[in-house]
């Protein structure tokens, strides 16, 4: 079945540091790929998407790429900064499931000023 | 812009008591789901509906029902609570479209003792 899996937390980097967040997918269709953010005590809200293969989704300076020649879609961002301190959540919707959206468990990021 | 709708935000309930989660959303969205999120386990699909009148189980929906009858509104209700069933509880929804994002509520956090 689909499934998605991302790098565990927590993840700590001193501001203005580069940020990797790891994300690989299995899939039996064509899926869209999202990543979401969840800040301190609220639901997740989307960060970036990318619908097809070489698809960049880029938003508020962060950045993924859609490879499909290695089924991922890791979260990049040049330099960080405090208020980037929340989880991350990859996730993918296949077209050929697309009743079921699948989430992976989520990245902690802490980012000390 | 209202969005997605949860209430309440808080609730707690003693073993064997039922309620009901509400959600509601003013986006005209056919698709509307139901996740819990627990630590270590991402999200989990209790239940969601792809429009008005129908419903499907997810990963997780022993001890929960759903209705949906209009589009608007995918109330939650737990049968007869159990200290399992604490947890952060999100609804969802989103357009027709496998490619069109998530967009969720704040969430209620229910305690069960």
């Amino acid at each position: 079945g689909d499934s998605v899996t991302q790098m565990e937390g927590p993840v700590t980097l001193s501001e203005e540091a580069f940020l990797t967040i790891n994300c690989t997918y299995t899939a039996t269709g064509y899926p869209s790929l999202f990543w979401y953010v969840q800040y301190p005590g609220e639901g997740l809200q989307l960060l970036l998407k990318a619908t097809k293969a070489d698809d960049k989704g880029s938003n508020k300076g962060f950045e993924a790429t859609y490879r499909k020649e290695t089924t991922s879609f890791h979260l990049e961002k040049g330099s960080v900064q405090v208020s980037d301190s929340a989880v991350y959540f990859c996730a993918l919707s296949d077209m050929n499931r697309d009743d079921k959206i699948i989430f992976g468990k989520g990245t902690r990021l802490h980012i000390l000023p | 812009n209202a969005g997605v709708t949860q209430t309440p935000k808080f609730q707690v309930l003693k073993t064997g008591q039922s309620m009901t989660l509400q959600c509601a959303q003013d986006m005209n969205h056919e698709y509307m789901s139901w996740y819990r999120q627990d630590p270590g386990m991402g999200l989990r699909l209790i239940h969601y509906s792809v429009g008005a009148g129908i419903t499907d189980q997810g990963e997780v929906p022993n001890g929960y029902n759903v209705s949906r009858s209009t589009t608007e509104d995918f109330p939650l209700r737990l049968l007869s609570a159990a200290p399992s069933q604490t947890s952060v509880y999100f609804c969802a929804s989103r357009e027709s479209s496998y490619n069109s994002p998530l967009h969720f509520g704040n969430g209620t956090r229910l305690t069960v003792t």
